[in-house]
């Protein structure tokens, strides 16, 4: 049973348009990340959140902003998606008795035309 | 700023021989380390965490740590074409272990 989920799978989005893509976990961990994962960077930290009504930037988070409303949801928006946003989006939780071993979910495959 | 780098970027092995894959980090002050495989369009899923100098045993897979040399090293024991995957090392921040630091990962093709 799937710890760490994330909807949409795939998305297609027009360049200027909102997309929100949302991550639910179950391991009743504290944190929660948003990475991103590009060939030639690895992955990239976004976005992270310690707990619900937290959020805190990441190495990379222009152009995004997060959401905690719970201790299970965290999402991620693009108010304004750019082609360059396009890539595979990764959420994973993570936290007690050591927050660095993180639990990830399937990923989320976002192209901006 | 620290960093981490993975060799080789790619590995073929024939199934049943040993897999060794390597990391290498800028900084030794590190808390942790831990190695994750990523089959092809999946998510990463953890495969050994290590702490301290030495050994560290989960099942088939062996991580290393040597901190003087800045290296962690991850072997395989009689790999599997199921194994075939990304693996990719990372470290935890030196003064903020709830984030890491990733390498770009080694692609291993483990041929029957």
């Amino acid at each position: 049973e799937a710890a760490v989920t994330q909807s949409p799978r795939n998305k297609v989005a027009v360049t200027g348009g909102k997309v929100t893509l949302s991550c639910n976990q179950t391991n009743n961990h504290n944190n929660m990340y948003w990475y991103r994962q590009d060939t030639g960077h690895g992955l990239r930290l976004i976005h992270y959140s310690y707990g619900a009504g937290s959020t805190e930037k990441g190495d990379i988070p222009d152009g995004y902003k997060a959401s905690r409303p719970s201790q299970e949801n965290f999402s991620l928006i693009l108010e304004l998606a750019t082609p360059s946003q396009t890539s595979v989006y990764f959420c994973a939780s993570g936290g007690t008795p050591n927050y660095a071993e993180q639990f990830f979910g399937p990923g989320t495959r976002l192209t901006v035309l | 700023q620290q960093k981490v780098q993975q060799s080789p970027e790619s590995l073929t092995v024939s199934e049943g021989a040993m897999a060794s894959l390597n990391c290498t980090f800028s900084d030794g002050t590190s808390d942790n380390f831990r190695w994750y495989r990523q089959h092809s369009g999946k998510g990463l899923e953890v495969l050994v965490s290590i702490f301290s100098d030495g050994e560290k045993e989960e099942g088939r897979f062996t991580a290393h740590l040597n901190r003087a040399s800045l290296h962690v090293s991850l072997h395989i024991r009689e790999p599997q074409p199921s194994d075939s995957a990304v693996y990719l090392c990372a470290m935890s921040r030196v003064g903020d272990n709830s984030k890491l630091i990733w390498g770009l990962g080694t692609s291993l093709v483990v041929n029957p």
